[in-house]
């Protein structure tokens, strides 16, 4: 069964460093999502992305953050300057356009040190 | 008002037994109703869709009341590996954010 990847599944970071977490949703999928997930708190958006632009993102996402595809299978998420705060799972998940149902990769544990 | 709301729990249930979470969604636009499951530390899990004429799949059976913005997920003869926090989540459109509750923890006990 296809499955949306996910690397590193832990990443330990100095504040102030640059991060970059990397996703390989499912292959016919053409929707693409990071959500995170602060301990013992609820999975929030982050962002969408479609036709290779973003088509939605949160208010967490700020400038801090961005997201590119740079090939026809990675998605990645890129962290400018970590802070204590970032600290989470971040997890990719993937859809196709006409689903509503979205599918999750096992998550990459980032700690901000 | 937060826009998913469910019971946090923990449920405590003997094996075999039925149990039932509850969630209420405060955006009438939402159109998508889903249950995910999450064990500790892992990527939550599509469970089932939820639909307005309810569903079943084996053990699992879902109701949605629009009018009430209510969704409801009942699991009957509980096993040890039901153990897991049960996330409600709603959806306003394909290729858009989805919305989750904080979770309902439960705890199956032989």
């Amino acid at each position: 069964e296809p499955e949306v990847t996910q690397t590193p599944s832990h990443q330990v970071t100095q504040m102030g460093q640059e991060v970059i977490l990397r996703c390989v949703p499912i292959s016919n999928h053409l929707y693409f999502y990071w959500y995170r997930q602060i301990l013992g708190q609820k999975v929030e958006f982050l962002v969408s992305f479609y036709n290779n632009e973003i088509s939605e993102k949160s208010e967490i996402f700020d400038d801090q953050f961005s997201v590119e595809r740079p090939d026809g299978s990675n998605f990645t998420l890129k962290i400018r300057s970590t802070k204590l705060e970032d600290s989470a799972m971040y997890f990719c998940a993937s859809s196709l356009p006409s689903d509503y149902e979205q599918y999750f990769g096992p998550g990459t544990r980032l700690t901000v040190t | 008002r937060k826009e998913v709301e469910q019971d946090p729990g923990p449920f405590n249930v003997p094996e075999g037994a039925t149990v039932a979470f509850n969630c209420t969604y405060s955006n009438s636009a939402s159109q998508s109703f889903f249950w995910y499951r999450q064990d500790c530390r892992k990527e939550p899990k599509l469970l089932m869709s939820v639909y307005s004429s309810g569903n079943e799949d084996g053990r699992f059976t879902a109701q949605l009341n629009r009018a009430s913005q209510y969704i409801s997920l009942l699991i009957r003869d509980s096993k040890l590996s039901d153990s897991a926090t049960y996330l409600c989540v709603v959806n306003h459109q394909a290729g858009t954010a989805l919305i989750f509750g904080k979770g309902t923890t439960l705890s199956v006990s032989s």
